[in-house]
């Protein structure tokens, strides 16, 4: 039961244009969400994060977006860099579940210069 | 202010013999995790240590999977007997309070 899903496994998008990556849920527990960013080889790096009572948050290029009525948040990249190639993991919490973490899949992004 | 360490970086072995993992946390990080991810999946909880405390090993194999964080700082994660299945990264991450916020590089195993 995959309670964190991407269902997009790839992406690609030219440099300067918007990233836009999916994320849905299906457990309505879940009130804390995040997106890690993890390049080959090393591990996950902490990108950005939302609480269920805000709809946005943004922090210089990356936005992100939470539908909690379609249990759907996204993640914006304006403009995208070739730098931000790497793979995209959203991962979700409830509060009062110890902070445990349930990511998706991944997707990878490519940025073509 | 240094990272998430974790030895080694690679490990092959064949089936049904033992390894261990090492992970060194964020100075000052109570909460410590060891993950597990195969290839093509998201990293998934194996377990979590408040200091030296299980606060959750639901998703830890415990016929085969042993983990220990002594004084509250290091932890070791150690497979025993490995199976083919057991093929992944292994990432040790910390955190000071809330989410996880910080990954190791992570353990690569092979098992053949």
């Amino acid at each position: 039961d995959q309670q964190v899903k991407q269902n997009s496994p790839s992406l690609s998008v030219q440099e300067g244009r918007i990233s836009i990556l999916n994320c849905d849920y299906t457990n309505s527990m879940f009130d804390y969400f995040l997106w890690y960013k993890k390049y080959p080889a090393e591990g996950p790096t902490f990108l950005i994060s939302i609480s269920s009572i805000k709809d946005k948050n943004e922090d210089g290029r990356f936005t992100v977006f939470l539908n909690k009525s379609a249990k759907h948040l996204s993640l914006h990249i304006v403009p995208s860099q070739p730098g931000d190639s790497a793979v995209y993991f959203c991962a979700a919490s409830a509060t009062g579940a110890n902070s445990k973490l349930t990511f998706g899949k991944g997707i990878t992004l490519s940025v073509r210069p | 202010e240094a990272g998430v360490a974790q030895s080694p970086r690679y490990k092959i072995i064949e089936k049904r013999q033992s390894v261990a993992f090492w992970c060194n946390p964020i100075s000052g990080h109570a909460t410590l995790y060891w993950y597990q991810q195969i290839l093509g999946q998201g990293p998934k909880l194996l377990i979590q240590f408040q200091n030296n405390g299980v606060v959750d090993d639901s998703q830890l194999p415990k016929d085969r999977f042993s983990a220990e964080r002594l004084k509250g700082v290091d932890s070791t994660l150690k497979i025993q007997p490995a199976k083919l299945e057991d093929s992944a990264v292994y990432l040790c991450a910390s955190s000071l309070r809330g989410v996880v916020s910080d990954f190791g590089p992570g353990t690569r195993l092979t098992v053949t």
